[in-house]
């Protein structure tokens, strides 16, 4: 059983088009996030959800829209891709916001030409 | 604002040599969190670090955590190929968790 999985864990696409990636996770947390890997390897945080609430937004473009239907989902919507947006974007829940230990899905790699 | 900076960025190693990551903070931090990512992987959780001065050890891993919880450290002894990764702090304030850059480190046979 999978804790926290992504879909789909790769997208190949073409600029100026619309994705969505979809996280689960069946661990009960009440916190979920997303977090955007480059090339580089730096992690860094987008979007923070506590129980369908938002919580953390990192300064993301307006064109990244996290929807949260409940404690267990959150996805990420991106309209009008860009090349920079080539990335591994990893899902990942923790008991408590910033407290608790990061469970992380194995990632989506978007690709962008 | 926060940052949390993360030495060095890559190491190359032979097998059975130590290894240390070191973690500065710009801020106090409430806790530091470390982090592993196996190449093509995703980040797993290794340990927390709560109290001022602590060390926790984990087989041939020790971390450190500052007496005035800036800076922590991760150290491996006799390192394996099993090794090989990315290894991540990430230090924790309030309810925001900062990630440092991490340290890839390679292992040659």
């Amino acid at each position: 059983d999978t804790a926290v999985s992504q879909t789909p864990k790769y997208l190949v696409t073409q600029m100026g088009n619309d994705k969505s990636i979809k996280c689960e996770q069946n661990l009960g947390h009440d916190t979920m996030y997303w977090y955007k890997q480059d090339s580089k390897k730096f992690l860094k945080i987008m979007f923070s959800y506590n129980n369908k609430e938002l919580i953390i937004n990192e300064t993301v473009p307006n064109r990244f829209s996290p929807k949260s239907p409940d404690k267990a989902h959150l996805n990420l919507h991106i309209n009008s891709l860009e090349l920079g947006d080539s990335a591994v974007y990893f899902c990942a829940s923790s008991v408590q916001g910033g407290t608790g230990e990061l469970f992380f899905g194995e990632g989506s790699r978007l690709t962008v030409l | 604002g926060q940052q949390v900076m993360q030495i060095p960025q890559y190491q190359h190693v032979q097998e059975g040599e130590d290894f240390t990551t070191y973690c500065n903070s710009s801020t106090t931090l409430s806790n530091i969190q470390w982090y592993k990512q196996r190449p093509g992987g995703h980040p797993v959780f290794l340990i927390q670090l709560v109290k001022s001065g602590e060390v926790k050890k984990q087989k041939r891993l020790t971390f450190q955590f500052g007496e005035a919880k800036k800076n922590s450290s991760l150290h491996i002894t006799a390192t394996q190929t099993t090794d090989v990764g990315t290894y991540f702090c990430a230090g924790i304030r309030g309810d925001k968790i900062i990630f440092g850059k991490g340290t890839r480190l390679h292992i040659l046979p």
